[in-house]
């Protein structure tokens, strides 16, 4: 099984900054790497997938980069409502499927 | 628009069973795979369950594997997850989640059900 590692476990960035998220893969996932964000109470949303494209709907100031075992979501100025919690999710060699244990966004 | 409605969570103690409704409107439910992903309280996501457009194939993570079964009813554009034996570790909330087939992330989601296995 893949293990996905985020980091950092918890990242606090001021409104209007970048962050940026890592996802690392114990093997190679090749680009079939997604991201998700989720908000106290909600379901996860999809923003990345095939590492790098938006999902429908998903602002521009969200990217993803990377392939291989090394990922990067980044945030290019971060607005009130991005502060949650962030998974990347491997579907490379599903069955099975792994997520990452998550980062959570903090306001600084 | 589309929607996935869960339904069918609750409390239930270790050994029982429950079944987990997902109810999809606002596109072509016959032609995308649909998955149960889970998350226990404070915890990550895990993909416990999957089937695809057909229901000719059926996955099952191995947490799950010969408890719970996944079926699909595409004349009613409903998802079924019938939990048996349920455990203390399978306290979670339970969503329902679309893929596209082709590649298997999850594009549209449910809201969730909470599901409590408790003495």
């Amino acid at each position: 099984e893949i293990v996905m590692t985020q980091s950092p476990a918890t990242l606090s960035v001021s409104p209007g900054e970048r962050a940026t998220l890592s996802c690392r893969a114990s093997q190679s996932v090749s680009s079939n790497l997604a991201w998700y964000q989720q908000k106290p109470g909600q379901a996860p949303r999809l923003l990345i997938y095939g590492a790098s494209t938006r999902a429908t709907g998903i602002p521009a100031r969200f990217s993803g980069s990377g392939s291989g075992t090394e990922f990067t979501l980044t945030i290019s100025s971060l607005q009130s409502e991005d502060f949650a919690v962030y998974y990347c999710h491997q579907y490379n060699n599903w069955p099975p499927d792994t997520f990452g244990q998550g980062t959570k966004l903090e306001i600084k | 628009e589309v929607q996935l409605v869960e339904s069918g969570g609750g409390l239930v103690k270790p050994g029982g069973s429950l079944r987990l409704s997902c109810a999809a409107s606002g596109f072509t439910f016959s032609s995308y795979s649909i998955n149960w992903v889970r998350q226990a309280p404070g915890k990550g996501l895990e993909c416990v369950s999957s089937i695809s457009s057909s229901g000719s194939y059926r996955y099952y993570a191995d947490s799950v594997m010969g408890r719970f079964t996944i079926s699909r009813d595409n004349g009613k554009n409903s998802l079924y997850l019938q939990m048996n034996s349920l455990r203390a570790e399978d306290t979670a909330v339970y969503y329902c989640a679309t893929d596209p087939g082709s590649r298997h992330y999850f594009e549209y989601w449910g809201q969730g059900t909470l599901v409590t296995v408790s003495s």
